[in-house]
């Protein structure tokens, strides 16, 4: 069955940095397009970040845009989420999500690591 | 960027009640929306895509409408595990943007 699975997540500092990872199985990783998702502690969801299958294409919002980067090992069946320059608003759990139809809506997705960033 | 507005924020019912979910978007996106359920500390699970596609494994009390600006979801007959939050998300453009949700509670 298709598991997603994120880790990396944690307490930093403002202006630090860190690196998610989502860990892919029970599907040919390769062949979709993947996406990173958050949510604010009570809030609703924001689309972070999507690469194609290749990792040719990327896109960013603007909230993260220059400082987080979006990549994958295909080869190890992985996603990742560096993220740097870290601000007290980009505490939120974050998901990794799998696109369907190489479009971005997501039909699986993992069970999310808790990014909180506070001096 | 496109703008949802999901409506309303929070909806009070019964089981068994039809309840409709409303979701408009601030420029026509065609069919390129899809609904999530979200129940507390989970990930959202995909119900719907392409405006009106049930997902696999979803129950067909579970229904979406709507093309252009204006879409709907609706559940038909109201159970106990359906008490959750649900948000609609377009997909036409980048970047995708989820609206503001729906929380449906116990009446």
């Amino acid at each position: 069955q298709v598991q997603l699975v994120e880790s990396g997540g944690g307490l930093v500092k403002p202006g630090g940095s860190l690196r998610l990872s989502c860990a892919a199985s029970g599907f040919t990783f390769s062949d979709y397009y993947m996406s990173w998702i958050r949510q604010a502690p009570g809030k609703g969801l924001e689309w972070v970040s999507y690469i194609s299958s290749s990792g040719s294409t990327i896109y960013y919002a603007d909230s993260v845009k220059g400082r987080f980067t979006i990549s994958r090992d295909n080869a190890k069946n992985s996603l990742y989420l560096q993220m740097n320059s870290l601000r007290a608003e980009d505490t939120a759990v974050y998901y990794c999500a799998r696109g369907l139809q190489s479009l971005p809506f997501f039909d699986y997705w993992g069970q999310g690591t808790l990014v909180t960033v506070s001096s | 960027a496109i703008w949802m507005t999901q409506s309303p924020s929070l909806l009070s019912a019964s089981t068994g009640d039809r309840v409709t979910i409303s979701c408009r978007m601030s420029q026509g996106i065609s069919s390129y929306l899809a609904w999530y359920q979200q129940k507390p500390g989970k990930a959202p699970e995909l119900l719907i895509y392409a405006a009106s596609t049930l997902q696999s494994g979803v129950p067909s009390r579970f229904s979406g409408s709507g093309s252009g600006t204006d879409f709907t979801l609706t559940i038909s007959c109201l159970q106990s595990e359906d008490f959750a939050t649900y948000y609609c998300q377009q997909y036409y453009s980048f970047p995708p943007t989820f609206g503001g949700g729906t929380k449906v509670e116990i009446k």
